[in-house]
């Protein structure tokens, strides 16, 4: 059981450039969650899905997309990467008695 | 609307001091409330949880006593070690909230040998 994976780990990449953070996991839950988490605060929720073919927006959306075709996988989409993008992306998971699993996050950085 | 307010940190302890994180809440309804703990480098992971009024939650050393009355979540811990440095987050989880989890900021805990 391998619970909540991430990739990449760290990524760079240069203004303009496009990428996709892959989450995957083996609960079967069907809530999962892309936040972000700046230096030294707290985390703040960019999409969500309750289940396969549905998503929704959380409170930072703006130049992520997300889909959700299976129950499994939850992959978050950066379009023409700014510096403002420069954060630590976790995934998550939740149970039907609301606990969350995160992932171990993958670090970031846009030049 | 459903928020979750935590104590500042850092906060910097001695090794077997004792620790208090405050948190409070603001929900309608009945949420259930959280401590998350965030090692350095790694995802949050649930250390306790809440689901009504006057339940202790409680693993690790750490507890923490759903009170409704004061609104609050407050985790403590008898004797902190090195081993607890890290962030704590305050969070809550209520029906009328949707599908959504609320964070609070976070506790940067220290604890010198």
């Amino acid at each position: 059981n391998a619970g909540v994976t991430q990739t990449p780990k760290f990524r760079i990449l240069k203004i303009g450039q496009s990428m996709t953070l892959q989450c995957a996991q083996d609960m079967n839950h069907n809530y999962m969650y892309w936040y972000r988490q700046d230096p030294g605060m707290g985390l703040k929720l960019i999409y969500y899905s309750v289940g396969a073919g549905i998503t929704d927006k959380g409170e930072v959306p703006n130049g992520y997309n997300v889909s959700r075709s299976t129950t499994e996988d939850f992959p978050l989409r950066l379009e023409l990467a700014a510096p403002s993008q420069t954060s630590v992306y976790f995934c998550a998971s939740r149970t039907s008695t609301d606990t969350q699993y995160f992932g171990p996050g993958t670090r970031l950085t846009v030049l | 609307g459903n928020s979750v307010t935590q104590m500042e940190g850092p906060v910097t302890l001695s090794e077997e001091a004792f620790l208090t994180i405050n948190c409070t809440y603001t929900a309608t309804g009945y949420p259930s409330l959280f401590w998350y703990v965030q090692y350095p480098g790694e995802g949050l992971q649930l250390l306790l949880k809440a689901t009504k009024a006057d339940d202790k939650g409680s693993n690790k050393g750490f507890e923490a006593t759903y009170r409704k009355e004061t609104t609050s979540f407050h985790l403590e811990k008898g004797s902190v070690q090195v081993s607890d440095s890290a962030v704590y987050f305050c969070a809550l989880s209520n029906p009328t909230g949707g599908f959504k989890t609320i964070f609070g900021a976070g506790t940067r805990l220290f604890v010198k040998a």
